[in-house]
């Protein structure tokens, strides 16, 4: 069974500039959670997604945006984009019910110039 | 409001001795606590679950307590191998009513021959 894949595994950019990164679930996962992580820092979480909805967005300003499509992959859109936002960007997918265990893609290496 | 705290300072053991983390949180009451391992640049990977009504968990060299009176999860690697060296998070549903899960910072465990 494959696992949560996300790409492109490095994206460098400008600033000012725009980033788009994709991830796709593992088979029958309807969440998509997507997270940043700074280098040398936890786990920030950015934004859930479920049936093609945003369920609830962490604590970013509105050009971090994405969306679900209707076979459950996900694409995170940072707009304007800034030097702090270099990071290590990860998707995981859980199932809708349950403990929502989450399974993790290998994330994007996101660099801005 | 909710809280997680994990020991942010390096745990540095020799090879063959039991490893012990630590994850406390406050102001909640979780139904269930996870914990996951994650290698430098890479996702995180699930390890583990425990539930409120369990007091310990075990899986191979891996060994879970949940105690919901002091709030607080230990995490055990017994036998401890330079293989185990690696960032453990903690992980609790979050508070709020979303079905999402907040991370704790992470411990970083370092196993030495």
């Amino acid at each position: 069974e494959a696992g949560v894949t996300q790409s492109p595994t490095h994206l460098i950019k400008t600033r000012g500039q725009q980033a788009t990164l994709r991830c796709s679930p593992i088979s029958g996962h309807t969440s998509v959670y997507w997270y940043q992580q700074a280098l040398g820092l936890g786990l920030q979480f950015l934004l859930w997604y479920d049936e093609g909805e945003e369920r609830n967005r962490g604590n970013f300003p509105p050009r971090f945006s994405g969306r679900q499509f209707p076979n459950y992959s996900s694409e995170l859109n940072v707009n304007a984009l800034e030097l702090e936002d270099s990071a290590l960007y990860l998707c995981a997918s859980s199932l809708y019910q349950g403990e929502r265990i989450q399974y993790f893609g290998a994330g994007t290496r996101l660099s801005v110039l | 409001s909710q809280k997680i705290e994990q020991n942010s300072e390096a745990l540095n053991i020799q090879e063959g001795k039991t490893a012990t983390l630590t994850c406390n949180y406050t102001n909640y009451s979780p139904a269930y606590l996870q914990w996951y391992r994650q290698d430098p640049g890479r996702g995180p990977v699930f390890l583990l679950l425990i539930r409120e009504n369990e007091k310990e968990k075990r899986k191979e060299r891996l060994k879970v307590t949940f105690d919901t009176t002091l709030k607080q999860s230990l995490f055990h690697i017994t036998a401890s191998q330079p293989a185990d060296s690696a960032t453990y998070l903690c992980a609790l549903p979050f508070s709020g009513g979303y079905n999402k899960l907040i991370f704790g910072a992470g411990t970083r465990l370092a196993v030495h021959p």
